[in-house]
């Protein structure tokens, strides 16, 4: 079955300007996690979807915003962009929330550089 | 901040078994003991979960002890491919968090 597919794979932008990113999840799956993943921090949490509904968030600032849509995929965006958002975004999928019992799959990512 | 503690880094020689350790002392009753792993470049990748039995799937196995404070996550024959940072994750508030992991190295 097709995995998590996350697009695009790669993304410059500049500072101040805004991005958009998407997710489509496993066929089925109606949890969508998001993450951030630098160098510095490692894989920070920043907000899980399931069934169009927010239910958790990370300690990130309200520029980073997401939504989900009917079919379960996802978008997630970032308002006035700063050089410190340059990182891989990654997203991932599960049956039920926190993963469950058969856990996260993850997508390749998409590679944000803010210049 | 993650619930879980690992070291940072670990070698294991081709072949080998790989034994990984991880603390989670705050772990409470229902709270499963996940480990994924991530390749350079790639997402992480789902290994293996368990709540207080041990268990076993075609990637590894994990040992969980009694008290269920800490586990261990063994990869039988290890092959370069298992070059990775190896994370063990349980539930925190909710969400889940994601510690610095374990770097394995596979040496030839």
């Amino acid at each position: 079955k097709a995995g998590v597919t996350q697009t695009p794979r790669y993304l410059i932008k500049t500072r101040g300007q805004q991005v958009t990113l998407s997710c489509s999840p496993i066929s089925g799956h109606r949890s969508v996690s998001w993450y951030q993943q630098t160098p510095g921090q490692g894989l920070q949490f920043l907000f899980e979807y399931f069934s169009e509904t927010q239910r958790n968030k990370g300690n990130f600032p309200g520029r980073f915003s997401g939504r989900q849509f009917s079919n379960s995929r996802s978008e997630m965006n970032v308002s006035t962009l700063e050089l410190g958002d340059s990182a891989l975004y990654l997203c991932a999928s599960s049956v039920v929330t926190f993963g469950g019992p058969g856990g996260y799959t993850f997508g390749s990512g998409t590679r944000l550089t803010v210049v | 901040d993650a619930k879980t503690t690992q070291p940072p880094s670990m070698d294991c020689a081709e072949g080998r078994a790989a034994n990984l350790p991880c603390n989670h002392s705050t772990i409470s009753g229902n709270e499963y003991v996940y480990w994924y792993r991530q390749i350079h470049s790639q997402g992480p990748q789902y290994i293996i979960h368990g709540l207080k039995n041990n268990e076993t799937n075609e990637m590894a196995s994990l040992i969980i002890t009694e008290d269920r404070k800490s586990s261990t996550l063994i990869l039988p024959h290890a092959t370069l491919r298992d070059t990775a940072v190896y994370y063990c994750i349980v539930r925190l508030d909710d969400k889940i968090i994601f510690g610095k992991g374990t770097r394995l190295h596979i040496l030839p």
